[in-house]
């Protein structure tokens, strides 16, 4: 059991727009910064997203990143083939001293 | 070009112990922190341990605590987590990462990943 929650899933037609949701709480998202990953098939993580919605270069701006209270919220816009993975949240947790992640969503992009 | 590799995984017994390296070229090794992280065979991200750039500041997850040791030798640009105690439920793919930990979590680079399997 993950201490971020994620939905297993997500699904979207090439060229629309998905929103894949992390949640947590005020030890966690509530007190830190969130960063968002994405695992492609057979590879190591990628940072797509950190302090909440700050972009590493390189990172197109069809990712975006947004933070509220307890939650956090990956978006991208105009869906690709090449855009199916796995997504991750994670920031840390003040009260345990550790780094947590969500399970994971994976993006299908039908 | 940041280049992290690991090494050092395989097949171990339950019980047994295990030594992963982490080979860091392409930056200044000495001036970041590092992380390890692991992957079970189809779950998800784990984080398992965070080094400061001095080894002044460690932090474990607690499935490992006590039984796992995370060091860094800034001289040889490495990083090392020595596992012993190993169980059955360590069998994953364990990640080195570079980033900070504390007002969040920002791991900018990984490795490749070595696997550790953990079975009689």
């Amino acid at each position: 059991q993950s201490v971020l929650t994620q939905p297993p899933s997500v699904s979207a037609a090439p060229g629309q727009k998905v929103t894949i949701s992390c949640s947590g709480s005020s030890s966690n998202i509530g007190s830190n910064y969130v960063s968002w990953y994405q695992q492609l098939p057979g590879t190591a993580p990628k940072l797509l997203i950190y302090e909440n919605n700050k972009r590493p270069s390189g990172i197109p701006d069809r990712f975006s990143g947004s933070k509220s209270g307890t939650s956090a919220t990956l978006g991208i816009t105009g869906l690709q083939t090449g855009d199916e993975a796995d997504y991750y949240c994670g920031t840390w947790d003040s009260s345990l001293s550790a780094g947590v992640f969500g399970g994971g969503t994976k993006l299908t992009v039908l | 070009e940041v280049q992290l590799v690991e090494s050092g995984g395989g097949l171990v017994q339950p019980g047994g112990s295990l030594r992963l390296s982490c080979a860091a070229s392409g930056f200044t090794f000495s001036t970041y922190s590092m992380n390890w992280v692991r992957q079970a065979p189809g779950k998800g991200l784990e984080w398992v341990s965070y080094i400061s750039t001095t080894s002044s500041a460690i932090y474990y997850a607690d499935s490992v605590k006590g039984r796992f040791t995370i060091s860094r030798d800034n001289a040889k640009n490495s990083l090392y987590l020595q596992m012993n105690s190993l169980r059955a439920e360590d069998t994953a793919v364990y990640y080195c990462a570079r980033g900070e930990v504390g007002s969040g979590q920002q791991f900018d680079y990984w490795g490749q990943g070595t696997l550790v399997t953990v079975s009689s």
